[in-house]
């Protein structure tokens, strides 16, 4: 089956760096991926979706400086979290689907997720 | 706009005993309807999913789902649960009109008890 590789599993960054995460779509080539966020014992939140050669579309109230998203080819996804604070200590999970059309079973793939604790 | 609650946040239940996870949507046009699994520091991998003709959805792991468009709902089943069920669930909605972004539920916690 499809696969979705997330890099790293787990960081732990000091507070002002910057940190990476990247997102591979290992067997399938991905158009479009989702970055969420996802908060102890809660759900997922979209953060942003990332299309390959183009500018990522964010949602309400997610600052575009801070989380860079950078779709530079169709099996690669990056999410940058830039000048971390602890309050962006959370779990990063990272999705891609296939195609675009959700009708012709097309469903969406997601990695393992990054841990990230900002100290 | 469209949304998920999931009615139950923690289900515990008895390995080999039946499990119902209660999914309602909200939504103004048609839908697309997931089930999603969770377990610790992991990613969600896809149990099944509605997208058209037969309201009764087999998917993997022996769960199914029924979709009922009048009461919009998507309730997750399995007959039998084994302690390995033990995670968390995710009932998901998207739409062409949403343009094909998934809207999560809250989450049920599933905790199989020997």
């Amino acid at each position: 089956g499809a696969v979705v590789s997330q890099h790293p599993s787990w960081v732990i960054c000091k507070s002002g760096t910057s940190v990476k995460i990247e997102c591979r779509s290992l067997d399938f080539q991905a158009t479009t991926m989702f970055w969420y966020r996802q908060f102890p014992k809660q759900s997922l939140m979209l953060m942003a979706t990332s299309n390959e050669g183009s500018k990522a579309t964010y949602e309400q109230g997610v600052e575009k400086d801070k989380f860079l998203i950078n779709h530079a080819s169709l099996t690669l996804s990056t999410l940058t979290v830039t000048s971390a604070h602890p309050e962006d200590s959370s779990f990063y999970i990272c999705s891609a689907r296939a195609s675009s059309g959700v009708g012709n079973n097309s469903p969406l793939h997601f990695g393992n997720g990054t841990r990230l604790t900002v100290t | 706009a469209q949304s998920v609650t999931q009615l139950d946040s923690q289900v515990p239940v008895f390995e080999e005993a039946p499990v119902e996870l209660r999914c309602n949507y909200s939504s103004s046009v048609s839908v697309y309807l997931f089930w999603y699994v969770q377990y610790p520091n992991q990613g969600l991998q896809l149990l099944l999913k509605y997208l058209s003709g037969s309201t009764l959805v087999k998917g993997i792991n022996g769960f199914e789902a029924e979709f009922n468009k009048s009461q919009t709902s998507f309730h997750l089943r399995k007959p039998s649960v084994h302690i390995s069920d033990t995670a968390e669930y995710f009932c998901a909605v998207t739409s062409k009109a949403a343009g094909n972004k998934l809207t999560f539920g809250g989450g049920t916690r599933v905790l199989v008890k020997p």
